[in-house]
């Protein structure tokens, strides 16, 4: 059975830094691309971050460039999500996922119940 | 990045209604369409991914159809555990975007 399980969330103030962990489990981790996706309070989806099976290709959305890096350890089954430089914005519950195999796909079959990040002063 | 508008918002239904959902894009996406159920506090589950193909486990009440840029999640008999929120992907392009969903209520 294929487990992600995130964590490392909590509160922290405007400005400051998080790392975000999701272990996974049930399948080889290293053959997949993963994703981290995040959710406002009350609010939609919206993706963050995506990395390649060995972490050599990553993406960010526009609003978190420059601030979040997403990496992985493939010997460890474990992508994290270094957050830096956070606002009250970035206030979520943030999930990775597993990206499905097909190729040239890029949604997402499988998610952790997502760890909650919550930046206020 | 492509925009995805999902409507409505939020509906009322009840069991054993027809429900449909639709998602337009602000460009053509060649089918590249997923749709994930999500319950309150739970992580989403991907329905159906390829605009219309019904993922593995997911029951054949719920159906996906459409092409360019306007999309429709259809679930034809509404059951008491289909009460929650509905989300749209595009994976056209890397940047995958997500609609902004659409809350199913009991009415």
């Amino acid at each position: 059975e294929v487990q992600l399980v995130e964590s490392g969330g909590g509160l922290v103030q405007p400005g400051g830094s998080l790392r975000l962990s999701c272990a996974a489990s049930g399948f080889t981790f290293s053959r997949y691309w993963m994703h981290w996706v995040r959710q406002a309070p009350g609010k939609g989806l919206v993706w963050v971050s995506r990395i390649k099976t060995d972490g050599t290709d990553t993406i960010y959305a526009d609003s978190v460039k420059g601030r979040f890096t997403i990496s992985r350890d493939n010997a460890k089954n474990a992508l994290y999500l270094q957050l830096n430089s956070l606002r009250a914005e970035d206030t979520a519950v943030y999930y990775c996922s597993r990206e499905t195999s097909y190729s040239g796909s890029y949604f997402s079959d499988s998610w952790g119940q997502g760890t909650l990040v919550t930046v206020s002063s | 990045d492509i925009q995805m508008t999902q409507s409505p918002s939020s509906l009322s239904a009840s069991v054993g209604d027809r429900v449909t959902i639709t998602c337009r894009a602000s460009q053509g996406i060649s089918n590249s369409l997923a749709w994930y159920q999500q319950k309150p506090g739970k992580a989403p589950k991907l329905l159906l991914y390829g605009a219309s193909r019904l993922e593995s486990g997911v029951p054949s009440r719920f159906s996906g159809s459409g092409s360019g840029t306007d999309y429709t999640l259809t679930i034809s008999s509404l059951q008491p555990e289909d009460f929650a929120t509905y989300h749209c992907q595009q994976y056209y392009s890397t940047t995958v975007t997500f609609g902004g969903g659409t809350k199913v209520e009991i009415k």
